[in-house]
């Protein structure tokens, strides 16, 4: 199985703050990396696949890149709305695996 | 509107059987994949199984903690995904989210149900 880490675990950041998230595949993945975005309670929403496309609806505050085993997710200017936990996950082979997760939180 | 809605979870003793439902609604159904994913209490997401659409066999593909127990079927004339777990385990405990494939990208699913909570205890 392909194993996915994601570093931080956690952060602390403030509005309008510039976060960036680091998710690599214990394999190469070619571009099969999503992320996704989920707060308490609520079922995940899908923000980014093909590691840079951008989902519809979401907006282009978040971006995504990488290709092989070491991608990004970056938040341009973090708001009140985006204090959530993020996780990436890969879709190159089954079965499908995530990352577990980055909590950001308000500092 | 687009969107899962699923059903059927709930308490069950160690070993029984449970049955959960997707409905689909706002799109053609049979011609999507559907997958389920679960979030154990405080934990992060696990994918379970797939199921492609008829046009290409209807098959399916297990994580290894559930081959053998759970079952992914679909029935296209109603718009409904089903996940027969059987033999469950309290580490079966968690939130089920049922998913659609995304039309544009082979096994990203971008749909997600709200999420149904089975609770396995004695």
């Amino acid at each position: 199985d392909i194993q996915m880490t994601q570093s931080p675990s956690s952060l602390s950041a403030s509005v309008g703050d510039r976060v960036t998230i680091t998710c690599r595949a214990s394999q190469g993945i070619s571009n099969y990396l999503a992320w996704f975005q989920q707060k308490p309670g609520k079922a995940p929403k899908s923000l980014i696949y093909a590691a840079s496309s951008l989902q519809s609806g979401v907006p282009s505050k978040f971006s995504g890149s990488g290709s092989g085993t070491d991608f990004t997710l970056t938040i341009s200017s973090l708001q009140p709305e985006d204090f959530a936990t993020y996780y990436c996950q890969q879709y190159n082979s089954y079965p499908f695996t995530f990352g577990p997760g980055t909590k950001v939180g308000i500092k | 509107e687009v969107q899962l809605v699923e059903s059927g979870g709930g308490l069950v003793k160690p070993g029984r059987s449970l049955r959960l439902s997707c409905t689909a609604s706002g799109f053609t159904f049979g011609d999507y994949a559907m997958s389920w994913f679960r979030q154990a209490p405080g934990k992060g997401l696990e994918w379970l199984c797939f199921i492609r659409r008829k046009t290409y066999g209807g098959t399916t593909e297990y994580a290894a903690s559930v081959k053998g127990r759970f079952t992914i079927s679909r029935d296209d004339s109603k718009s409904i995904a089903y996940l027969q777990m059987n033999s469950l385990k309290t580490e079966d405990t968690a939130v089920y989210y049922c998913t659609r494939e995304s039309p544009l990208q082979e096994n990203w699913f971008d749909l997600w149900g709200q999420g149904t909570l089975v609770t396995v205890s004695s």
